[in-house]
């Protein structure tokens, strides 16, 4: 079936490190690929994502590459911020008429002053 | 923000009880989602609806109803409330083109 493989965190770095997050996927077809962010307290947001292979999905600074040959798609930023904590989901929806989506185990990310 | 409330934010009940969870849309969006979130678990789908009346289950949805009466409200049922279903509840909204938009969580405690 479908699923998605994020790394274990919690991954610590101090500011203005750079910054991956790994994820894999396994699906058939062509699915969507996106990140999800979650402050503190609060809901999901959508933080980038990409529809077809190659494409880059890019936003605040965070950028994301869909790799079908390594099923992959990995997050990734240059220089990372305080406010940047939070915790990462990367997701897939591979069902077009219910965009159902199939979230990994998020990646807690704590970055220090 | 998409304009996406839930209610209440936060309850505690004891195990037996019926729950029911509310999402509140005012985006007039077709599809409704209901998640748990659980350490190491990440969201997994309970219920979700596609229309008025229209609905379809998840991976985790038993022990859990739903019902959609309007567009802009999903409610979500717990019959009789077990420990295990202890979680932080999210619902989620989309227009149709894959992206969701989240709530702000309900955090369920059941004693």
């Amino acid at each position: 079936g479908n699923s998605v493989t994020q790394m274990e965190g919690p991954v610590t770095l101090s500011e203005e490190a750079f910054l991956t997050i790994n994820c894999t996927y396994t699906a058939t077809g062509y699915p969507s690929l996106f990140w999800y962010v979650q402050y503190p307290g609060e809901g999901l947001q959508l933080l980038l994502k990409a529809t077809k292979a190659d494409d880059k999905g890019s936003n605040k600074g965070f950028e994301a590459t869909y790799r079908k040959e390594t099923t992959s798609f990995h997050l990734e930023k240059g220089s990372v911020q305080v406010s940047d904590s939070a915790v990462y989901f990367c997701a897939l929806s591979r069902d077009g008429a219910t965009n159902k989506l199939i979230f990994g185990t998020g990646t807690l990310l704590a970055v220090q002053p | 923000d998409a304009g996406i409330t839930q209610s209440p934010r936060h309850k505690v009940t004891e195990t037996g009880t019926p729950v029911t969870l509310r999402c509140h849309q005012t985006e007039n969006h077709r599809y409704m989602y209901w998640y748990r979130q659980d350490p190491g678990h990440g969201l997994r789908l309970i219920h979700y609806s596609y229309g008025v009346k229209d609905t379809d289950k998840g991976e985790v949805s038993d022990g859990y109803s739903v019902s959609r009466s309007k567009t802009e409200d999903f409610l979500l049922t717990l019959e009789s409330a077990t420990s295990s279903q202890t979680s932080v509840y999210f619902c989620a909204i989309s227009p149709g083109e894959e992206t969701q938009y989240f709530g702000p969580g309900t955090r369920l405690l059941v004693l």
